[in-house]
């Protein structure tokens, strides 16, 4: 099983600053990457998949990047709607498996 | 518009079984791969099952294995997720999700439904 390392844990920053994420795997992914955002008392929402695209309608701040092992969620611009707790995903083999999480606050 | 709807949820007993169905509208239901994947109390996403579009090809998490069963009816643009032996760690949010079409293996979870919680506890 690929596990997934997510830091860090919790990221605390105000509105109009720069956010990166980090992912890390336990074996190489290729880029079989998503990211996800999930936001209290909803579904999880695909922002970006297969490690750098952006999937329909997410915002050009949200950007991702990496390939094999290592990969980073950045969000350019903070923007209020964008603190949430974000979740990565690889696809590469089964089974599939998501981080823990990072959780992105209010500073 | 393109959804998914969750039902069949509740309150079972430990040991007990539950069905849940996923019903899907808006896209051509035989075209993507399908998945559940559950969220318990305060924890994060945990993968817990996939279909093939013809439902021919399984897999499951070693957690549910041998306990869940996923099967599919194109006809009725439904999934579903027969969950018998059910245990106290069961409990949580299970999310019904599309799997993108992807040329290589599965695709990212584009489409997810709002969920439907399993509570397992005497």
């Amino acid at each position: 099983e690929i596990v997934l390392t997510q830091s860090p844990a919790t990221l605390s920053l105000s509105p109009g600053e720069r956010a990166t994420l980090s992912c890390r795997a336990s074996q190489s992914v290729s880029s079989y990457l998503a990211w996800y955002q999930q936001k209290p008392g909803q579904a999880p929402r695909l922002l970006i998949y297969d490690a750098s695209n952006r999937a329909t309608g997410i915002p050009a701040r949200f950007s991702g990047s990496g390939s094999g092992t290592d990969f980073t969620l950045t969000i350019s611009s903070l923007e209020p709607e964008d603190f949430a707790v974000y979740y990565c995903q690889q696809r590469r083999s089964w089974p599939i498996t998501f981080g823990q999480g990072t959780r992105l606050e209010i500073k | 518009e393109v959804q998914l709807v969750e039902s069949g949820g509740g309150l079972v007993q430990p040991g007990g079984s539950l069905r849940l169905s996923c019903a899907a509208s808006g896209f051509t239901f035989s075209d993507n791969e399908m998945n559940w994947v559950r969220q318990a109390p305060g924890k994060g996403l945990e993968w817990v099952s996939h279909s093939s579009r013809g439902g021919n090809t399984l897999h499951y998490a070693d957690s549910v294995k041998g306990r869940f069963t996923i099967s599919r009816d194109n006809t009725k643009n439904s999934l579903y997720l027969q969950m018998n032996s059910l245990r106290a760690e069961d409990t949580a949010l299970y999310y019904c999700a599309r799997s993108a079409i992807a040329s290589t293996g599965t695709g990212a979870f584009d489409i997810w439904g709002q969920g439907t919680v399993v509570t397992v506890s005497s």
